[in-house]
């Protein structure tokens, strides 16, 4: 049992560049959520999903788009990088008939350069 | 709107000293409260969650928070800190809509 998987653990991007940070967790849980934490601002949240096939903008969905065709796998897709994107994002799934349990990946530290 | 606040952005405890940690949040009922540390590099950890019941909630580490509702609170506290408690802590809350809100966290220094 991993629990939640994100991958790579860092990514160095130019401006403009795409890339896919991927997320997996294998708790067959149905929410699973992207945030991105920057320095002072605590954690925001991105995207998340509720189920597969669902999808929905969080606090700051610009820039970035996702994708749920499995349960297990959330995808965070950056199409244009942009400096305002470096940040650490984290990966999370909760199955709240378990008693919200959240359970969060180690992280993602991107830098746009 | 729906928020979550803590007010110290960094607190310094000398090691063996007694610790609190405030979180306020703004919300019409009661949320559920979760209090998470951060190590430096590293992911997220549970210490504790508040659903209902019992107003004092004992987690992991030593640590426990007590709600309170007539303050809008859920105050993390320790008796007695050790140098590894050293880290970022974020008071979250999910407020019905079963995503999490954080607050700006709180970096804990601990001195000799």
């Amino acid at each position: 049992n991993a629990g939640v998987t994100q991958t790579p653990k860092f990514r160095i991007l130019k401006i403009g560049q795409s890339m896919t940070l991927q997320c997996t967790q294998d708790m067959n849980h149905n929410y699973m959520y992207w945030y991105r934490q920057d320095p002072g601002m605590g954690l925001k949240l991105i995207y998340y999903s509720v189920g597969a096939g669902i999808t929905d903008k969080g606090e700051v969905p610009n820039g970035y788009n996702v994708s749920r065709s499995t349960t297990e796998d959330f995808p965070l897709r950056l199409e244009l990088a942009a400096p305002s994107q470096t940040s650490v994002y984290f990966c999370a799934s909760i199955d709240q008939r378990m008693g919200y349990g959240y359970t969060f990946g180690s992280g993602t530290r991107l830098t746009v350069v | 709107a729906q928020s979550v606040t803590q007010p110290d952005i960094h607190i310094t405890v000398s090691e063996g000293a007694s610790l609190e940690l405030r979180c306020n949040y703004s919300y019409g009922a009661t949320p559920y409260l979760f209090w998470y540390v951060q190590s430096p590099g590293q992911g997220l950890q549970l210490l504790l969650k508040y659903f209902s019941g019992d107003t004092l909630v004992q987690g992991i580490k030593g640590f426990e928070a007590e709600f309170k509702r007539s303050q809008s609170s859920f105050n993390l506290r320790k008796p007695s800190v050790h140098w590894s408690d050293a880290a970022e802590y974020f008071c979250a809350s999910d407020f019905g809509n079963e995503k999490l809100t954080f607050g700006t966290g709180t970096r804990l220094t601990i001195i000799p």
